[in-house]
C-alpha cells in the first residue's frame, strides 16, 4: 500500500539553526503533499500544501519565509524551518494523499523538532 | 469553515469494557471520514475509512459509523484491550483538500 516516509524523527538543535525535514511517498507520485504541525496534545493543524512545480499554499498565520517548503519532485517535499527558534520546537508531519480522493491519506512518522 | 470535534477529551476504562468515542463536523458536504490512532510521540495510523456514501465500516474490534446529514461519526471498540490506550483522532476531507482534523480523545485502558 501507500507509504510516506519522513525524515529525521528527532532533531535537537542550538536557537538559530535551520532545519529540513523531507518527506517522500515511497510507492506512488504525489503531485500535492500536506505539512502539518501539532503542538503538545492539540491536534494536527495544517501549516501549508506543497505543489509539485508551484509555490506552495501556506494557511493563515504561517510564515512563508520562515517555512520554506520545495517540492521537487513527484517523490519528494522538503520543509526548511529558517533560524529556528525554541517557539518552533513542535511535532511536524507531512501526509500525502493518492490520486483518488476515496482512498486514505497517509502519513509520514513525524519529524520531533527540539530547539535548545 | 469545517470544524471538527471529539467527545470526550479523554477517558479512562478498565479492561474489557466496550467503549464509544464521538466525533462531530460542521459541513456535511464531505467525501470521506477516517479514524487514526497516534500513540505519544509518534505518527498517525491509520484505522478506519468511511465514505460519505457509507454507513459504517468495521475492522476487527473496531466498527466506525457514519451519519453524514447529522455530521457525526462514532469509532466503537469491543472488548478494550491496555494495548488500545493512545490517543483517537478523527479527520474528514472535502474533495482534493488536506484533511481536517479533530482534537482527539486520549484513551486509556487499566488492566
Amino acid at each position: 500500500g501507500a507509504v510516506v516516509s519522513q525524515h529525521p524523527s528527532w532533531v535537537i538543535c542550538k536557537s538559530g539553526t535551520s532545519v529540513k525535514i523531507e518527506c517522500r511517498s515511497l510507492d506512488f507520485q504525489a503531485t500535492t503533499m500536506f505539512w502539518y504541525r501539532q503542538f503538545p496534545k492539540q491536534s494536527l493543524m495544517l501549516m501549508a500544501t506543497s505543489n509539485e512545480g508551484s509555490k506552495a499554499t501556506y494557511e493563515q498565520g504561517v510564515e512563508k519565509d520562515k517555512f520554506l517548503i520545495n517540492h521537487a519532485s513527484l517523490t519528494l517535499s522538503t520543509l526548511t524551518v529558517t533560524s529556528a527558534h525554541p517557539e518552533d520546537s513542535s511535532f511536524y508531519i507531512c501526509s500525502a494523499p493518492v490520486s483518488q480522493v476515496n482512498q486514505p491519506q497517509h502519513f509520514g512518522d513525524g519529524t520531533r523538532l527540539s530547539i535548545l | 469553515k469545517q470544524e471538527v470535534t471529539q467527545i470526550p477529551a479523554a477517558l479512562s476504562v478498565p479492561e474489557g469494557e466496550n467503549l464509544v468515542l464521538n466525533c462531530s463536523f460542521t459541513d456535511s458536504a464531505i467525501y470521506n471520514l477516517q479514524w487514526f490512532r497516534q500513540d505519544p510521540g509518534k505518527g498517525l495510523t491509520s484505522l478506519l475509512l468511511i465514505q460519505s456514501s457509507q454507513r459504517e465500516q468495521t475492522s476487527g474490534r473496531l466498527n466506525a459509523s457514519l451519519d453524514k446529514s447529522s455530521g457525526r461519526s462514532t469509532l466503537y471498540i469491543a472488548a478494550s484491550q491496555p494495548g488500545d490506550s493512545a490517543t483517537y483522532l478523527c479527520a474528514v476531507r472535502g474533495g482534493n483538500t488536506p484533511l481536517v482534523f479533530g482534537k482527539g480523545t486520549r484513551l486509556s485502558v487499566i488492566a
